[in-house]
């Protein structure tokens, strides 16, 4: 099973400002990719995901990760963050062969004005 | 609308007590799973069914109990050998096969007393 390392467990940001949530995983064999997020007392909801193909991918409310094998990492970014943006985010990884999720301890940003 | 349903949001129980946490989902996916979270843990995997009348453990599965009658539903219950039962938990559900984004629900926040 994947181990996933989120490397900030909080990250205060002003709003309008970018953002760089960073996730690596243990395992260069071949995996899929998701970032999740959640607000609080709710599910999770999935922001993007990756397959295949191109390593940039862009999700949903203006984010985009970054797919890098050789550094096994998948970084989250907005450029320019809103009030609304305050949440938990989870970063996930599955092996190809494998469909259960192995999450990170997540990490909470938190939107000042 | 096509979703998965939790309920009670709310639980309280004491020590000692049974209880069973429901989860309904009406988007037809074969996949089914329970995660219980804690801050700064992320989400960790208690059970999960791929199909009807099947369920494999996960990585905390010790002191809980599932069962999968329907394919549209998938009760976890919290027995009274689960040592610390404290926290939120959440149903997911996905189609079955690599890669495919889980849909997760509301979430029950279970308090012993």
């Amino acid at each position: 099973a994947q181990s996933v390392t989120q490397l900030d467990s909080q990250v205060p940001v002003f709003e309008e400002a970018p953002v760089e949530l960073r996730c690596n995983y243990s395992s260069s064999v071949s995996v899929y990719l998701f970032w999740y997020v959640q607000y609080p007392n709710q599910g999770l909801q999935l922001l993007l995901k990756y397959l295949s193909g191109s390593t940039l991918v862009k999700g949903i409310n203006g984010f985009e990760a970054e797919f890098n094998k050789s550094q096994t990492s998948f970084h989250l970014r907005k450029p320019s963050v809103h009030i609304s943006d305050t949440a938990e985010y989870f970063c996930a990884v599955s092996d190809s062969g494998d469909y259960k999720l192995s999450f990170g301890a997540g990490t909470t940003v938190t939107v000042r004005a | 609308d096509g979703g998965i349903t939790q309920s009670p949001k709310y639980l309280f129980r004491k020590e000692g007590q049974n209880v069973t946490l429901s989860c309904e989902q009406n988007l037809n996916h074969d996949a089914m799973y329970w995660y219980r979270q804690d801050p700064g843990q992320g989400l960790r995997l208690i059970y999960y069914s791929q199909i009807v009348n099947d369920f494999q453990k996960g990585d905390i599965a010790e002191g809980y109990s599932v069962s999968r009658e329907k394919k549209e539903s998938f009760p976890l219950t919290v027995t009274s050998a689960q040592k610390n039962p404290t926290a939120f938990y959440l149903c997911a559900s996905s189609i079955t096969g690599n890669g495919n984004e889980q849909f997760f629900g509301p979430g029950t926040r279970l308090t012993v007393l």
